[in-house]
């Protein structure tokens, strides 16, 4: 069964700390590993990680995937209260036809920053 | 350009009944995928669309089904109403090209039953 685990499960930091949030996964055909931020409803695309790409970064948002060790993280450095989230791991499987998403989802990093 | 648009965004139905979600995806999204999402389960992958033809299907029971027009709207049809059909449902929908790889999702629609 194809598994996708996140770690830790929630985290409170303080504005201006570094995370780094964690998502390890087993899974046959993987494909790429994506990021999403979830605050209310809907989840925010961050980063998509495929073996043409294991490193990303945007502004203070960062990620790497590790294909040997099947794991991936997502540094968030310099904190904000803004940066409160669910976080969300994904990994997209092979051999769902060409430009076709079928994701496994991790539980989520519930990241809690205080002023 | 407008998001993915989910409607209703909240429902409250009771057992035995049937109920109809809506997705209109991105303008030029062919492909539509829904989820669920409940506390204990997380996101789970219900089933995509794309050109209007099932293309995956998660492990959920028959009583969850679907559809995709010729305009890429999608429907999810839940049927014979459990309590633990309670969870936000989610849809998204993608494009992808060789340089651009994204999954867009809507705010959901909150789904109670009771």
């Amino acid at each position: 069964e194809d598994k996708v685990v996140q770690s830790p499960l929630s985290l409170v930091v303080h504005e201006g700390d570094t995370v780094t949030l964690n998502c390890s996964y087993e899974v046959t055909n993987f494909r790429s590993l994506l990021w999403y931020k979830q605050e209310k409803k809907a989840p925010t695309f961050l980063f998509m990680l495929t073996s043409s790409g294991i490193e990303k970064k945007s502004g203070r948002l960062s990620s790497i995937l590790d294909k040997k060790e099947l794991s991936s993280i997502l540094n968030i450095t310099a904190t904000q209260t803004g940066d409160s989230a669910i976080y969300l791991c994904a990994v997209e499987l092979r051999g769902s036809g060409a430009g076709s998403y079928q994701l496994t989802f991790g539980k989520g990093t519930k990241l809690s920053v205080i002023p | 350009k407008a998001g993915v648009t989910q409607t209703p965004r909240y429902l409250i139905k009771t057992r035995g009944q049937q109920v109809t979600l809506s997705c209109s995806p991105i303008s030029g999204h062919r492909s539509v995928s829904w989820y669920q999402q409940t506390p204990g389960q997380g996101l789970q992958f219900l089933f995509e669309y794309f050109s209007e033809t099932q293309r995956n299907k998660g492990n959920f029971p028959g009583r969850f089904s679907g559809r995709q027009f010729s305009n890429s709207r999608s429907e999810m049809n839940v049927s014979t109403l459990e309590l633990g059909d309670s969870a936000l449902y989610l849809c998204a929908s993608s494009f992808r090209t060789a340089t651009n790889e994204k999954l867009f999702f809507g705010s959901g629609t909150q789904l109670s039953v009771l």
